[in-house]
């Protein structure tokens, strides 16, 4: 199946730090999502991008949908100990109403 | 609250036995998914149901069967559980298009 490359795999900083990750692929979407996991918990939504080029911020987190429509990144800033928890990046592919495809994950540590 | 409703939270099964695990969601969504998330893996799709009335196979069908029984109830059944379906299953919903997904607190199975 599709597969979206999500990186870094794990990530450990200090409090204050920011933060980012991205995700890439061989195919075009036509929408990018980003969610986070809390342990024990199901993803909640952070970020829907629908168009190519845009800039979407969140309080302290922002998401751009790539140009070519084949990445898109989420940062964090001034990171706090409550972002801890794993990152999905989300996309529908171009052509057809087809189900989402995830990343495999970005798993956040904040050192306080 | 509105949301996704999963039943049960935890369960262990020995290895050929069976067992369903049931979904409910009360947003009025169309579309519902069935998701199975393992370490290192992200989420991957088992089945999926577009509206009601239909199901189709995502990415990792074998072993599992589902039923949508209404708009609201989407169940997914293991018939002669294994071990490799040890997992934690997450259901999930949306209108459809756009495909922002609305997650359930997930369901942790253990297959012994």
């Amino acid at each position: 199946g599709q597969q979206l490359n999500q990186s870094p795999q794990s990530m450990f900083i200090q409090e204050g730090e920011d933060v980012s990750m991205n995700c890439t692929s061989s195919s075009i979407f036509n929408t990018w999502l980003w969610y986070k996991q809390e342990p024990g918990e199901g993803p909640v939504l952070l970020i829907a991008l629908y168009k190519a080029g845009e800039l979407t911020s969140n309080g302290r987190l922002t998401a751009q949908f790539g140009i070519t429509r084949k990445d898109s990144f989420l940062n964090i800033s001034a990171s706090i100990p409550s972002d801890v928890g794993i990152y999905f990046c989300a996309g529908q592919l171009l052509s057809g109403n087809t189900p989402l495809v995830f990343g495999k994950g970005t798993r956040l540590s904040v050192i306080a | 609250n509105a949301g996704v409703t999963q039943t049960p939270k935890f369960q262990v099964l020995k290895t050929g036995q069976s067992m369903t695990l049931q979904c409910a969601q009360d947003m009025n969504h169309n579309s519902m998914y069935w998701y199975r998330q393992d370490p290192g893996m992200g989420l991957r799709l088992i089945y999926y149901s577009a509206s009601e009335g239909t199901t189709d196979k995502g990415e990792v069908p074998n072993g599992y069967n589902v039923s949508r029984l209404n708009k609201r109830e989407f169940s997914l059944r293991l018939e002669s559980a294994a071990p490799s379906q040890t997992s934690v299953y997450f259901c999930a919903s949306c209108f459809g298009g756009a495909n922002v997904l609305t997650f359930g607190a997930g369901s942790r199975l253990t297959v012994l």
